[in-house]
């Protein structure tokens, strides 16, 4: 059984462009959630998305836009980037209805803007 | 809005000691709670998840308690081990709301 992988690794950016970040769910689950973890704190909830459609949403500006494929694989889309979107994402995966949808994450991607 | 505080934010104990790290929510209409475990700069590994209807549950020398009428839950560590420093965070998932809300962690050191 695969897990939930994430790429790239790391990134660097400036402010203002434009940044994609890809997220594949553990073998046998349909749902993807997607998190913002500055540093010392924890994870804040972007969005998730369930049978490629958005399924709940944070707090987050519409710059922050995603993507789920019919492999359940995702994309999250960061527009104009801020300094202040550096940060740790995360993806987690789960299987909707099962062990209370359960969240399993990703290693995450480490978003740096100079 | 549910908020989720994880009390201290760092902690060191000598290994082999028994300890319990605290986590407190404010809206007790939750669906489940789960505690993950981070590693400096990865991801979150998840080590117990407890539903609403549950009071506790048991890996290894975890176990996991769940109060929500006082709004609390409990992850205690049985015979500490330096592998076990890393940062705990628990996170509430409520009724009708997809996301997980989290504390800010705790901090563990574990020292040999």
């Amino acid at each position: 059984e695969t897990g939930v992988t994430q790429s790239p690794t790391h990134l660097i950016k400036t402010r203002g462009q434009q940044v994609t970040l890809r997220c594949s769910s553990q073998s046998g689950h349909n749902t993807v959630s997607w998190y913002q973890q500055a540093l010392g704190q924890g994870p804040q909830f972007i969005f998730q998305y369930y049978r490629e459609e958005e399924n709940g949403r944070g707090n987050f500006p519409p710059r922050f836009s995603g993507l789920q494929f019919p492999n359940y694989s995702s994309e999250l889309n960061v527009n104009a980037l801020e300094l202040d979107d550096s940060a740790l994402y995360l993806c987690a995966s789960s299987l909707s209805g099962y062990r209370g949808n359960e969240q399993f994450f990703g290693p995450g991607t480490r978003l740096t803007v100079l | 809005k549910q908020e989720v505080t994880q009390i201290p934010a760092a902690l060191s104990v000598p290994e082999g000691e028994n300890l319990v790290l605290n986590c407190s929510f404010t809206d007790s209409a939750i669906y489940n709670l789960q505690w993950f475990r981070q590693d400096p700069g990865k991801g979150l590994t998840s080590l117990l998840l407890i539903q609403s209807s549950q009071r506790e549950q048991t890996s290894g020398r975890l176990n996991a308690s769940l109060d929500k009428s006082s709004g609390r839950s409990t992850l205690y560590i049985a015979a500490s081990q330096p592998g076990d420093s890393a940062t705990y965070l628990c996170a509430v998932k409520d009724f009708g709301n997809e996301k997980l809300t989290f504390g800010t962690g705790t901090r563990l050191t574990i020292i040999p």
